[in-house]
């Protein structure tokens, strides 16, 4: 079982739509990330919260919006998406940005835009 | 730049035979290292890293990766395979000070035939 939880599983929308994914993690972590992966390929990094202040943003369109409510939860706002965006998206996190501590995955959202 | 080059796209062994996953990097500075495997419709798991010390790292599932230095590589090893250890596996690193970003690379397909 992961330890950072990601809800839900599985998204389809219209491009017109808006829609949340969550993350959730118990670990104390401070630390946490959002990744895009596509078909066997690395995940390709959107953003870094470190203690629940937006680090890195790596030039990520603004149809996604980050939000880090507390230091358990990161959500990620979804808004008149393309087709492209089709991807799994993963939640990680880690006990601090810098550091030797790995990042832990959860099992992501396989996000379908229709 | 950080950068991390896995040659091999597909990796074949039989099961009982021994495993080696390839990685090579490139960054700046003492570099930390780290690979994690990635089964069908889940998140990335961590396996084991490299901060200092040996060169030899023992991590989860019985797999181990060898640092070396001179060659900048961190391959990873199995002294013998298990039909359940076909998966993908991704070798990443990041600069210690750096806040956050992982480099990761394109990612090798183990299949280990029965």
């Amino acid at each position: 079982d992961t330890e950072v939880t990601q809800t839900p599983k599985h998204l389809v929308m219209g491009m017109t739509n808006k829609k949340s994914l969550k993350c959730e993690q118990h670990m104390g972590h401070r630390a946490m990330y959002w990744y895009k992966q596509k078909a066997k390929k690395p995940p390709e990094l959107m953003f870094v919260y470190s203690y629940e202040k937006l680090s890195i943003n790596e030039s990520v369109p603004s149809r996604f919006s980050p939000e880090c409510p507390n230091s358990s939860l990161l959500n990620l706002h979804l808004h008149a998406l393309q087709p492209e965006d089709s991807a799994l998206y993963l939640c990680a996190s880690s006990q601090e940005a810098t550091g030797d501590q790995p990042q832990h995955f959860g099992d992501g959202t396989r996000l379908s835009i229709l | 730049a950080q950068s991390v080059a896995q040659p091999e796209d597909q990796v074949n062994v039989a099961e009982g035979n021994p495993l080696t996953v390839k990685c090579t990097y490139s960054v700046s500075g003492n570099p930390y290292l780290f690979w994690y495997v990635q089964y069908p419709n889940r998140g990335l798991q961590f396996l084991l890293k490299y901060i200092t010390g040996d060169n030899l790292v023992k991590g989860s599932y019985g797999f181990e990766a060898e640092f070396n230095k001179s060659q900048t590589s961190f391959h990873l090893k199995k002294p013998s395979a298990l039909v359940s250890d076909s998966a993908l596996y991704f070798c990443a690193v990041r600069r210690g000070s750096t806040l956050g970003r992982l480099y990761f690379g394109r990612g090798t397909q183990l299949t280990v035939w029965p």
